[in-house]
């Protein structure tokens, strides 16, 4: 089964509003983790990423928070404009063996910005 | 500005065909994957490579092969095309010391 999923697999919100996308992961062992962004018919683009060190970081209009208690992880996008109309998914590391550089993507959910 | 493209964005097979799919990127990165993604299952990763002439099974790579004969290359070869095949193929890299994976733009492949 998979480890990375996602609350919410459909988001829509209003223009200029904030979003929040949820994953969870089970995973005590990952210590990172991604933001993808994937737009129709392209390849998903990085937007964010956090070590298991940090609990927050900060990018441009978006901000992931960490809650390893919970093995939580959220994506929050502030002002949401019609451009961040996307499928986004979070990833994590699985780090161990020959693997090291490996990821593993949840599902995605999808991000609908409403004019 | 870092780049990662494939061979072909769109491509129509029938079965048994062999079906090459190529994967560049000029990043001079290690790391290289191949992904298949379908709706509902999200990215799965089929075989990936850390470099040049080694290759590993990702969780699904039945029905394919792969070939890394150069550091900038990276191909995905369905040796007998199947139905259950047709999918969207997207080709990934990275670093050797990094977990960030640059993706190309993806092919779409329907296999008849």
């Amino acid at each position: 089964g998979e480890s990375v999923g996602l609350h919410l697999p459909t988001l829509s919100v209003q223009e200029g509003d904030n979003s929040i996308i949820n994953c969870a992961y089970s995973n005590s062992a990952s210590d990172y983790f991604i933001w993808y962004k994937q737009e129709s018919g392209k390849g998903p683009q990085f937007i964010i990423d956090i070590r298991s060190n940090m609990d927050k970081r900060q990018g441009q209009r978006v901000t992931v928070l960490l809650n390893k208690t919970v093995k939580h992880l959220s994506l929050q996008i502030a002002a949401t404009q019609p451009g961040d109309s996307a499928v986004y998914f979070c990833a994590e590391n699985i780090g161990y063996g020959g693997s090291q550089g490996n990821l593993i993507f949840g599902k995605g959910t999808k991000l609908s910005v409403k004019p | 500005d870092v780049k990662v493209t494939q061979s072909s964005r769109y491509l129509v097979k029938r079965t048994g065909e062999k079906v090459f799919l190529e994967c560049v990127q000029d990043m001079d990165h290690e790391n290289m994957f191949w992904y298949r993604q379908d709706p509902g299952l999200g990215l799965r990763l089929i075989y990936f490579s850390y470099d040049v002439k080694m290759k590993e099974k990702g969780d699904i790579p039945e029905g394919y092969s792969v070939s890394r004969e150069k550091k900038e290359r990276f191909s995905l070869i369905l040796e007998s095309a199947s139905t259950n095949q047709t999918s969207m193929y997207l080709c990934a890299s990275s670093k050797a010391d990094s977990y960030e994976q640059y993706f190309g733009p993806g092919t779409r492949l329907t296999v008849t």
